[in-house]
This record gives structure tokens, C-alpha cells and sequence, in this order.
């Protein structure tokens, strides 16, 4: 097994449903926000990125939200599928990559 | 995107010795990063490689303990020394890739499992 993600929050679906998944980040200088989708015994994989000048950004059955207002950053997953557990990780880009605490998403059949 | 690997992909080692973690990417980056993530936390940058100068080191991280080299556009290496059980974690290279864009985001490899004993 992998130690990643075994005291990080936790948000649990059921197979189907959708999730969201939620971020505070901490710069109001950052303009680049990347999330990263990291399942067990692998690095980090590149999910969907949103740049500063807009508020929402469209993939396939994900969707990123940004509110700079609050500095807040969301993830949502459309039809939520087993192989979409895995740990999730927010980042934001200033001078440099700085991320989140991330959330483990379990998803039950 | 680039294609990242890293060897080794896991090791136990003894307290006291060093461990050398390679990194190589499939197309010239000029932009490559050492990140460290210990057991059930979050990814910390440790350092910046750029080819042709010396790593540029993050807050609590010093050179003395992870000497870092790239000698080229396509590898890098990161030296953890002197190891303790503190530094037992997951070791990441990670490479900044744009194709043209104005932001260009970062990948990452599969990650070194270091154990330390």
C-alpha cells in the first residue's frame, strides 16, 4: 500500500453521483491553479488548469471553479467512476508551485 | 506532455548513507524541480534545477543535504545525504512544460519511495 493521503480529509460518493472537491489557497498574487489527481504508488497526474482571468474552466467530466474573491478553487467530477479514487491536490502558481493539503475521494459501487 | 521517470522507483537504506535519485525526461525542459512529500502530506518543493547553474534551494533545504546536479536539458539528479529516518518520504521530479502557452504547468514523475532505516 502507499502512505499518500492516510490523514488527509476525506470525501466519499457513491459510484455515479458527483463530487466536489474544494480548495482554499493562500496568495492573492497567484494567477495559475493547476489540480492534480495522485492514486497510490504514483506521482501526481495533471487533471485540469485554470488561469487567473477566468472563473470557470471546462474538461472531460471535470470542471475547475474559481472564486478570487475568496480564494477559493473547486473541483468537480461529473458521474463519479471508481478509478477516480485517488488523493487530489490543488496548487497555485505565484513565483512558484505551492500546494494543497489535498482530499482523498472514495468512491463506493 | 513530457515523459518522466525516475530511478530508483523505491529503496530501504541505512541511517547514515546516501542515496542518489535519477531523473530523465524525454524532451529538453529547461525547468526541472525536486519536490518531497512525507507519508500522508502534501508535495514541498525542495529545489530548482536549471541547467548551466547551481540549484536555486527552497526555505529549510540546503545543499549540503541534497546536492542536486543537471548536467543537461534532459537529466537531473538529487543526492539525499547523510540519510536519517526523518528523511524516509517520496521523492518527485517534476518538469515545467508549456508547448507554447503562455503558463506553462508542471508534470511529474513516478516518484522514488525512500525508507530509511
Amino acid at each position: 500500500g502507499e502512505s499518500v493521503g492516510l490523514h488527509l480529509p476525506t470525501l466519499s460518493v457513491q459510484e455515479g453521483d458527483n463530487s466536489i472537491i474544494n480548495c482554499a489557497y493562500s496568495n492573492s498574487a497567484s494567477d495559475y491553479f493547476i489540480w492534480y489527481k495522485q492514486e497510490s504508488g504514483k506521482g501526481p497526474q495533471f487533471i485540469i488548469d485554470i488561469r487567473s482571468n477566468m472563473d470557470k474552466r471546462q474538461g472531460q467530466r471535470v470542471t475547475v471553479l474559481l472564486n478570487k474573491t475568496v480564494k477559493h478553487l473547486s473541483l468537480q467530477i461529473a458521474a463519479t467512476q471508481p478509478g477516480d479514487s485517488a488523493v487530489y491536490f490543488c496548487a497555485e502558481m505565484a513565483d512558484k508551485l505551492i500546494f494543497g493539503t489535498g482530499t482523498r475521494l472514495q468512491v463506493f459501487p | 506532455s513530457a515523459v518522466i521517470s525516475q530511478k530508483p522507483s523505491r529503496d530501504i537504506c541505512q541511517r547514515g548513507t546516501s542515496l542518489t535519485i535519477q531523473c530523465q525526461v524525454d524532451s529538453q525542459v529547461t525547468m526541472m524541480f525536486w519536490y518531497r512529500q512525507q507519508p500522508g502530506q502534501s508535495l514541498t518543493l525542495i529545489a530548482t534545477a536549471n541547467q548551466g547553474s547551481e540549484a536555486t534551494y527552497e526555505s529549510g533545504f540546503v545543499i549540503d543535504k541534497f546536492p542536486i546536479s543537471r548536467p543537461n536539458l534532459t537529466f537531473s539528479t538529487l543526492t539525499v545525504s547523510n540519510m536519517s529516518p526523518e528523511d524516509s518520504s517520496i521523492y518527485l521530479c517534476s518538469v515545467e512544460e508549456g508547448s507554447g502557452r503562455i503558463v506553462e504547468t508542471q508534470y511529474f514523475g513516478p516518484g522514488t519511495r525512500l525508507l530509511v532505516l
